[in-house]
C-alpha cells in the first residue's frame, strides 16, 4: 500500500513536444505529491509539488495534475527542451506517525527530447 | 543560502568494512533524512532524523545506523560492508519535518559508495 507506481520507464520527445509521466498511489493517506529531476551525478532536485486540494498546479512549462478519485497525478512538461533531459521522479509522503521524513518514490522516467 | 552538502562525494571499500557518510542541510533546516538509490530498487528511505532524534526508520538491517549533532548536521554509517551495498546514498534536509507543514525535502549530491 505504500507504493508509488510511475509510467513511462523511459520517454522520447521530440523539442518542442509535450512529454507527460504518470504516476499512480495506494496509500489514501498521501498528502503531499513532489516531483523531482535529476541529472546524472547530482542529487534530485524538487521541480513542483501539489497538495490533494487541488486539482492542477503549473510553474513555468511544468504542470501538476491530480486526480483524487483515482489516485493518479501526473507531470506535463510543455515545449520540451533538451536541456529537460534528465530522470524524473514522482514521490508522495503525509504527515505524521511513522512517516516522518519519508518520501515514497516512484520507479523513475528517463527523458530524452532530441533537438 | 548554500545547499545540502555530502562528503565524501566517492568512497571505494571492501567486504567486511565499515563506512561513515556525513551530510550537512541547509541553514536552519532541522530535519536530515538518509535515502539508498541504486538502478535496481530505487530511491528508498534509510532514516529521518530531527532534534537529534531519530523518528523514522526505513526496512533496513541493523548494519545501517545514523545519528544527529545539534547543529543538525547527521552522520550515517555502515558496518560490515557487502558487495549489495554499493549505491548513491543521498541525504535530504528539509526545514521544520513533516510533523508541521511543509514536506519540501532538498537533496544533496550524494555519496557514491562501491563495495569490492
Amino acid at each position: 500500500q505504500q507504493q508509488v507506481k510511475q509510467s513511462p520507464q523511459s520517454l522520447i520527445v521530440q523539442k518542442g513536444g509535450i512529454s507527460i509521466i504518470n504516476c499512480a498511489y495506494e496509500n489514501t493517506a498521501f498528502d503531499y505529491f513532489p516531483w523531482y529531476q535529476q541529472f546524472p551525478g547530482k542529487g534530485p532536485a524538487l521541480l513542483i509539488a501539489i497538495r490533494p486540494d487541488v486539482s492542477e498546479k503549473k510553474e513555468g512549462r511544468f504542470t501538476i495534475s491530480f486526480n483524487k478519485s483515482a489516485k493518479q497525478f501526473s507531470l506535463h512538461i510543455m515545449d520540451s527542451q533538451p536541456g529537460d533531459s534528465a530522470t524524473y521522479f514522482c514521490a508522495a509522503s503525509y504527515a505524521g506517525g511513522t512517516s516522518y521524513g519519508k518520501l515514497t518514490f516512484g520507479q523513475g522516467t528517463i527523458l530524452t527530447v532530441h533537438p | 543560502k548554500a545547499g545540502v552538502t555530502q562528503t565524501p562525494r566517492y568512497l571505494i571499500k571492501t567486504r567486511g568494512q565499515q563506512v561513515t557518510l556525513s551530510c550537512s542541510p541547509i541553514s536552519g533546516h532541522r530535519s536530515v533524512s538518509w535515502y539508498q538509490q541504486t538502478p535496481g530498487q530505487g530511491l528508498q528511505f534509510l532514516f529521518e532524523y530531527f532534534s537529534e532524534t531519530q523518528r523514522n526508520k526505513g526496512n533496513f538491517p541493523g548494519r545501517f545506523s545514523g545519528r544527529q549533532f545539534s547543529n543538525s548536521r547527521s552522520e550515517m554509517n555502515v558496518s560490515t560492508l557487502e558487495l549489495g551495498d554499493s549505491a548513491l546514498y543521498l541525504c535530504a534536509s528539509e526545514l521544520l519535518g513533516r510533523g508541521a507543514t511543509g514536506g519540501e525535502q532538498f537533496f544533496g549530491p550524494g555519496t557514491r559508495l562501491t563495495v569490492l
